[in-house]
C-alpha cells in the first residue's frame, strides 16, 4: 500500500532563511508526487508537480527515487509562505481506472518577520 | 471559468441520523473524488465518480456512498452517522483523459456529528 509521510507537523523559520518540508513516500510503483498548499481561509491548491520541473514562487521539488523523497524547498522564505503543505502521491490502477491522492498529513509552515 | 464549489459550508447532526453533501465540479471536468480530511490529519480517499459510477474506494464502510449526475455535479450520502465522521469533507474534481492528474479542490463541508 502507498504511503506518504512528512515528519514535521510544524516548522518555522525566519524571512530570507532556507525552508525544506520533508517528504517521504512508499510505492511500489512509478510515483507521481504533488505539493498542495493551503493558505490560511483558502481552499487547498496545487502548488508543484514533479513531472513538471517548474519553480512556482520560489518553490522547488526534486523527486529522489533512490531516497523516496520529494522535499521541497526554497532559499529565501517570505512571510507569505507561511500555511499549510501538503506532499500528495497520485497513483493510477491504470488504464481508465481511478486515480487517487493519498496525502500526507502536513506540515504548518509559519514564517516570521 | 468557475471553480469547485460544495455545499452545504457547514453541517450538524446527531449521531444515527443520515447526510448528504453536494459538489459542483470545475467547468468541463468530469471526475469527481471526495476526501474526508479529520482534524490535524491529511485528506483520505472516500471514492471517485467517472462517468456516473463510482470507480474506485478507499477504505471507507458502505453506508459511505455517492451519486455522480450528467452534469458531472456530485454528491455525498452518509447513513447512520458516527461521532468519528466529524471531519472536513473535499470534493476535488479532474478531467480523466488529462496528463497531467492534477485535482481540483472546493472548500469543503464541516460536517459536525454530536
Amino acid at each position: 500500500a502507498q504511503r506518504v509521510t512528512q515528519p514535521e507537523k510544524l516548522l518555522s523559520v525566519f524571512k530570507g532563511a532556507p525552508v525544506e518540508l520533508k517528504c517521504n513516500y512508499s510505492y511500489s510503483g512509478s510515483p507521481e508526487l504533488f505539493w498542495y498548499v493551503q493558505y490560511s481561509r483558502q481552499r487547498l491548491q496545487l502548488l508543484l508537480r514533479h513531472i513538471s520541473r517548474e519553480s512556482i514562487k520560489g518553490f522547488t521539488a526534486d523527486l529522489n527515487k533512490g531516497e523516496t523523497s520529494f522535499h521541497l524547498k526554497k532559499p529565501f522564505a517570505q512571510e507569505e509562505d507561511s500555511a499549510m503543505y501538503y506532499c500528495a502521491l497520485f497513483t493510477n490502477a491504470g488504464g481508465t481506472s481511478y486515480g487517487k491522492l493519498t496525502f500526507g498529513q502536513g506540515t504548518i509552515l509559519t514564517v516570521h518577520p | 471559468e468557475t471553480g469547485v464549489t460544495q455545499s452545504p459550508t457547514h453541517l450538524i447532526k446527531t449521531r444515527g441520523q443520515q447526510v448528504t453533501l453536494r459538489c459542483s465540479s470545475q467547468s468541463g471536468h468530469n471526475t469527481v473524488s471526495w476526501y474526508q480530511q479529520a482534524l490535524g490529519q491529511g485528506p483520505q480517499f472516500i471514492f471517485q465518480y467517472y462517468r456516473e459510477e463510482e470507480n474506485g474506494r478507499g477504505n471507507f464502510p458502505p453506508r459511505f456512498s455517492g451519486l455522480q449526475f450528467p452534469n458531472y455535479s456530485s454528491e455525498l450520502n452518509v447513513n447512520a452517522l458516527e461521532l468519528d465522521d466529524s471531519a472536513l469533507y473535499l470534493c476535488a474534481s479532474s478531467v480523466r483523459e488529462f496528463t497531467y492528474n492534477e485535482q481540483f479542490f472546493g472548500p469543503g463541508t464541516r460536517l459536525t456529528v454530536l
